[in-house]
């Protein structure tokens, strides 16, 4: 039973680029949470997304940010012209329900960096 | 705005000996906390959790310690073991709210064997 997939685990971007980042859930999640880890901080909550849906976007920045969890295929965060300040750590998680806080499964991460 | 604090970035313990991280959080909705350990390159790895209706959450070597007057969580590791080097991460949440984890910055732990 695979765990959560991110690809790539390393991206590497230059400013005003576009950045795709894309996460496979557990077999059987339908949840799918996107976190983001900049230098010396914590994981910070971004989007929350069930198939075809967005549930909580409150922690995603206004512009040059979008999810998606399409019926069929990976969830993505797409990054619009990225900026030095994006670069960090973007973590994805899922979960089979949505009301249990501890059965959020973390993939190993994508490390974007904006050259 | 940091609702949930690891004062301490890094800690340093005997291998056998007990193991005390720490968390602070400022948010009094926070009804449900955790704590996660991450290995470098690697995704976070949940560990434990405790619901505000306890106050103490068991399960092996691991004890968390929530003291919510304080508002204060602490983890327990006893007896550490090298194994046991990672960043730990504590997160609380509201149940009922939403979905959002509230991250605290982590805490180095290295056991030294």
């Amino acid at each position: 039973n695979a765990g959560v997939m991110q690809n790539p685990r390393h991206l590497v971007r230059r400013r005003g680029q576009e950045a795709r980042l894309r996460c496979s859930p557990m077999k059987g999640h339908s949840h799918v949470y996107w976190y983001r880890q900049l230098p010396e901080e914590g994981l910070k909550f971004m989007v929350y997304l069930q198939k075809e849906n967005i549930i909580d976007e409150s922690g995603m920045p206004k512009e040059r940010f979008s999810a998606e969890f399409p019926k069929e295929g990976p969830s993505i965060l797409r990054i619009q012209q990225v900026v030095r300040g994006d670069s960090a750590a973007y973590f994805c998680a899922s979960s089979q329900v949505a009301d249990h806080r501890d059965t959020q499964y973390f993939g190993p991460g994508t490390r974007l960096t904006v050259l | 705005d940091q609702q949930v604090k690891q004062n301490s970035p890094s800690l340093s313990v005997q291998e056998g000996r007990i193991s005390i991280l720490n968390c602070d959080y400022t948010n009094s909705m926070f009804d449900y906390f955790l704590w996660y350990k991450k290995y470098p390159a690697e995704g976070p790895t949940f560990l434990i959790s405790i619901s505000s209706i306890k106050d103490k959450n068991e399960d092996g070597r691991f004890t968390v310690f929530l003291n919510k007057s304080a508002k204060h969580l602490s983890l327990h590791i006893v007896p550490s073991q090298p194994g046991d080097s990672a960043v730990y991460f504590c997160a609380a949440t509201q149940m009922n709210t939403g979905n959002q984890f509230y991250f605290g910055t982590g805490t180095s732990l290295t056991v030294i064997p």
